[in-house]
């Protein structure tokens, strides 16, 4: 079945620093691909989306790039922010079936220091 | 002017107890989504639903049922509440096969 891989966290960095977090993922179809938030004791927010091949989403900062050859969804942030720490989670809906439910990636924990 | 919105946020009960879950959309959507997060944060979905199909995730125990009055309101009942149904449940609407939109989530501890 349809799956999503994301890099494990924790994930610790300095404000300002570079934020990567690979995203990649299985499926048969063609899927729509979502960045989550959640930040600490809140529910996820839709962070940024892409819809087919070599799409870039981007919202507040953040990119990623719907990349069919290589089947990933990476995120990218050029300079991370304190208040960027949160859960952030990938996630796929390939709408096959009849109400296009989500697969979520396991979620990579961010901390930025100060 | 909250667009998924859940009730309780926490729900603190013993074991056996039946317990409800309320979520409402005003988003005009027309499905809406039950996902369970886990203490480790994994988000699997429960349930799916519109105004024609229910879609039940064949691994959520039957103790678990979603009713729904209307269109705006998706309601989760647990019966017989035991530990490991511990944990946050979010509520999520769309338009058919669109983005989803989450609630806050209702924290649930089963003691």
């Amino acid at each position: 079945g349809d799956s999503v891989t994301q890099m494990e966290g924790p994930v610790t960095l300095s404000e300002e620093a570079f934020l990567t977090i690979n995203c990649t993922y299985t499926a048969t179809g063609y899927p729509s691909l979502f960045w989550y938030v959640q930040y600490p004791g809140e529910g996820l927010q839709l962070l940024l989306k892409a819809t087919k091949a070599d799409d870039k989403g981007s919202n507040k900062g953040f990119e990623a790039t719907y990349r069919k050859e290589t089947t990933s969804f990476h995120l990218e942030k050029g300079s991370v922010q304190v208040s960027d720490s949160a859960v952030y989670f990938c996630a796929l809906s390939d709408y096959g079936g009849s109400q296009g439910n989500l697969i979520f990636g396991k979620g990579t924990k961010l901390s930025v220091k100060p | 002017d909250t667009a998924v919105s859940q009730t309780p946020k926490y729900l603190v009960t013993q074991m056996g107890n039946d317990k409800s879950i309320k979520c409402e959309q005003n988003l005009g959507h027309d499905t809406m989504y039950w996902y369970k997060q886990d203490s480790k944060k994994f988000l699997k979905i429960m349930f799916s639903y519109n105004n024609k199909e229910l879609i039940i995730n064949e691994t959520v125990p039957n103790r678990f049922s979603p009713k729904s009055p209307d269109k705006a309101h998706l309601n989760l009942h647990i019966n017989s509440l035991e530990l490991g149904d511990s944990a946050v449940y979010f509520c999520a609407s769309s338009r058919m096969k669109e983005t989803q939109y989450f609630g806050p989530g209702t924290r649930l501890l089963v003691l």
